[in-house]
């Protein structure tokens, strides 16, 4: 299967600082890439559709200003938490659909994200 | 109402013993269907998509009812490696769409 890879896989920041988390597809073209948040327990929730060269589309409820989604290139998708908070501590995880031939999202390791 | 509602568990079954899953989905207009499985901290992986006429791979039978709205998983002969969090997975579209995930079953094999 296609390959997605996520950086980094963990970390923990102090509140009120940005955090960034990069999402590549290493072996196909991402035309499509989403970004999913699981708290504990609980199952993971699309946040955001974006297409390359595209602005994200947000679900109801999700910040755009506080997360803020890039596409630049056919691999390589950001989401940069803005002004983190302890409530933003989650489990954040990609997925790309696009050229791998395959009707199927790959799903990056995810980002496990701790906010102090 | 939850979009996918599915049993968490968890379940305890013995090694070798059959084990079958629910989930319901209340949104008419999906048009695909998965079973997903997640280990511990780690990303969901596509276990089998789910099609109308019910399919098989191995061990693992899927089966949907639209008219109920209704999935099941069926696993035969369980192994100890078989222990995960199963997730019924929607969407409208396939691969292209975002996916409405349930919140998993969590099934524990027993030696």
């Amino acid at each position: 299967g296609a390959v997605v890879s996520q950086h980094p896989s963990w970390v923990i920041c102090k509140s009120g600082t940005s955090v960034k988390i990069e999402c590549r597809s290493l072996d196909f073209q991402a035309t499509t890439m989403f970004w999913y948040r699981q708290f504990p327990k609980q199952s993971l929730m699309l946040m955001a559709t974006s297409n390359e060269g595209s602005k994200a589309t947000y679900e109801q409820g999700v910040e755009k200003d506080k997360f803020l989604i890039n596409h630049a290139s056919l691999t390589l998708s950001t989401l940069t938490v803005t002004s983190a908070h302890p409530e933003d501590s989650s489990f954040y995880i990609c997925s790309a659909y696009g050229t791998s031939g395959i009707d199927e999202q790959f799903f990056g390791p995810g980002t496990r994200l701790t906010v102090l | 109402r939850k979009e996918v509602e599915q049993d968490p568990g968890p379940f305890n079954v013995p090694e070798g013993a059959t084990v079958a899953f629910n989930c319901t989905y209340s949104n008419s207009a999906s048009q695909s269907f998965f079973w997903y499985r997640q280990d511990c901290r780690k990303e969901p992986k596509l276990l089998m998509s789910v099609y109308s006429s019910g399919n098989e791979d191995g061990r693992f039978t899927a089966q949907l009812n639209r008219a109920s709205q209704y999935i099941s998983l069926l696993i035969r002969d369980s192994k100890l490696s078989d222990s995960a969090t199963y997730l019924c997975v929607v969407n409208k579209r396939g691969g292209a769409d975002g996916l409405t995930f349930g919140k998993g079953t969590h099934l524990i094999i027993q030696p």
